[in-house]
C-alpha cells in the first residue's frame, strides 16, 4: 500500500492544455515536495511547500498543499512539450526522521 | 562543484555475484540515501545515513548493506545479487532533515540476470 497515491499515473495531452495531478494520503505531512525526473536523469526539486493551505507558483505551475496537510495538487497551465517528464510527490512525516515518502509517479506526455 | 555522482552508471551482473556502488557529493550534507526506482513505483528508500558513521533502514532493505565511513560517500553493497535487484538506483543527499531539498545523482542502471 503507498502511503502517498498520485493520480493520474500517465497523462498525456496537446500542448496548450491544462492539466492537475493529485497526491493523496491518509496521513499528515510537515511539509511536501514536488519532483520532475526526466529520462535518464536524477529527480529534481521544483517546490516544497509547508503550512497548510499554501499555495505557490512557478511561472504556468500552481502548487497548492491541503488545508489537513495530507494532500497536495500541482496545476500546469497551458502545457508546452518541454513540461514532459515524471513528476514526484514526496512527503516529509512528522516524525521528522529525515526520510522522505515518495508517491508512485505521474508520467506526463505532452504532445506538440 | 559536481554535486552528487554515482559510479558505475550501468552494470549487469549474474545472479549470486556481488557489487559495491559508490555515491559521493560535494556539497557537505550530513543525510545521504539509496533509493531504488521501478516502473509504477516511485522512489523506494532502500538505507539511508544520519551522518559520518551512521547508517539506519529505509522501506526495502533486504539484500543490501551500506556503509558511510566518509562524510562525503556512501557505499550501497549487494552481496549475491538476484533478478528482483534489477532496478535504477539512485542516490541522494540533503543538508539536513525536513524540508530540505535532496539531491539526486544520475543513477545506476543495474540488471541482474
Amino acid at each position: 500500500t503507498q502511503l502517498l497515491e498520485q493520480s493520474p499515473q500517465f497523462l498525456s495531452i496537446q500542448e496548450g492544455e491544462n492539466l492537475t495531478v493529485y497526491c493523496n494520503s491518509s496521513s499528515v505531512f510537515s511539509s511536501l515536495q514536488w519532483y520532475r525526473q526526466e529520462p535518464g536523469e536524477g529527480p529534481v526539486l521544483l517546490v516544497t511547500v509547508v503550512t497548510g493551505g499554501e499555495v505557490k507558483k512557478l511561472k504556468r505551475l500552481t502548487f497548492q498543499f491541503g488545508d489537513a496537510r495530507k494532500d497536495s495538487s500541482l496545476h500546469i497551465t497551458a502545457a508546452q512539450p518541454g513540461d514532459t517528464g515524471l513528476y514526484l510527490c514526496a512527503g516529509d512525516l512528522p516524525s521528522n526522521t529525515g526520510k522522505l515518502i515518495f508517491g508512485q509517479g505521474t508520467t506526463l506526455q505532452v504532445k506538440p | 562543484n559536481a554535486g552528487v555522482t554515482q559510479t558505475p552508471k550501468f552494470r549487469v551482473l549474474k545472479t549470486g555475484q556481488s557489487m559495491t556502488l559508490l555515491c559521493a557529493q560535494d556539497m557537505n550534507h550530513e543525510y545521504m540515501y539509496w533509493y531504488r526506482q521501478d516502473p509504477g513505483m516511485g522512489l523506494r528508500l532502500i538505507h539511508y545515513s544520519v551522518g559520518e558513521g551512521t547508517t539506519a533502514k529505509g522501506e526495502v532493505p533486504d539484500g543490501y548493506n551500506v556503509s558511510r565511513l566518509k562524510k562525503q560517500n556512501f557505499l550501497l553493497g549487494l552481496e549475491s545479487a538476484a533478478p528482483s535487484q534489477t532496478s535504477v538506483y539512485f542516490c541522494a543527499s540533503s543538508k539536513d532533515r525536513g524540508p530540505y531539498e535532496q539531491y539526486f545523482g544520475p543513477g545506476t542502471r543495474l540488471t541482474v540476470t
